[in-house]
């Protein structure tokens, strides 16, 4: 079957670097993408890995491994509006289908 | 540019009414389109997708069932609302990514009393 798994709780201290992981499970396999959510909003794309390496957006950078079918997104100089969930997702098919992972609720300390 | 429009942003019905949830998309052309539900604190779960016109994939079976009579717009319906099916609605679109980019609705937050 198609799956995602990730930590469902990480917590930073503000101003550091955290690093949430994403383990798949799927055939057929087309990209792994990044979604952040607020407390009571919907999601917004981050970002996604279609091949193999780091992609960098501003403080935000994601990375793939397809041969370790495992992804992370990384989260530097954090801020206390970075506290939300992160949800990893994959299409199941270049038309079709996006799978959500549980998401992760990343909790920042002062 | 983009945009999607998803309404109303919060809902309460009694059980055993109708629903109907409404989305539309501007700005693009052929989206795929997708109906997910999140219950408190959880994942999301897809609902049904849509790759064109009529065109309706149903992924959970339950007591909604959804429609795509235009290319830019997906409603969501349900003939007698059940309890179980409070929660937050969110209509999505996807384009020439092939689904690894997708934009989201407002949600509408139902409540079933």
């Amino acid at each position: 079957g198609q799956s995602l798994e990730q930590p469902s709780e990480v917590t930073a201290v503000e101003g550091a670097i955290v690093q949430i992981n994403c383990t798949y499970q799927t055939s057929g396999f087309y990209g792994l993408s990044w979604y952040q959510q607020h407390d009571g909003g919907a999601p917004t794309f981050l970002s996604y890995n279609a091949l193999d390496g780091l992609e960098e957006t501003g403080r935000f950078s994601s990375f793939l491994s397809r041969s370790d079918s495992y992804g992370y997104l990384l989260l530097q100089e954090l801020q206390m509006k970075d506290s939300a969930s992160y949800l990893c997702a994959f299409p199941l098919s270049s038309a079709s289908k996006i799978i959500f992972g549980s998401g992760t609720r990343l909790s920042i300390r002062p | 540019s983009q945009t999607i429009h998803q309404w109303p942003a919060t809902l309460v019905q009694p059980v055993g009414s109708p629903l109907s949830l409404e989305c539309t998309v501007e700005g693009t052309s052929n989206p795929n389109l997708y109906w997910y539900r999140q219950a408190a604190g959880r994942g999301l779960q897809l609902l049904f997708y849509s790759v064109g016109i009529g065109q309706i994939s149903s992924e959970v079976p339950q007591n909604l069932s959804a429609s795509r009579p235009q290319d830019r717009q997906f409603i969501l319906s349900s003939k007698k609302l059940l309890l179980s099916d409070s929660g937050f609605y969110l209509c999505a679109w996807s384009g020439s990514s092939g689904g690894l980019e997708a934009f989201f609705g407002q949600g509408t937050r139902l409540t079933v009393v």
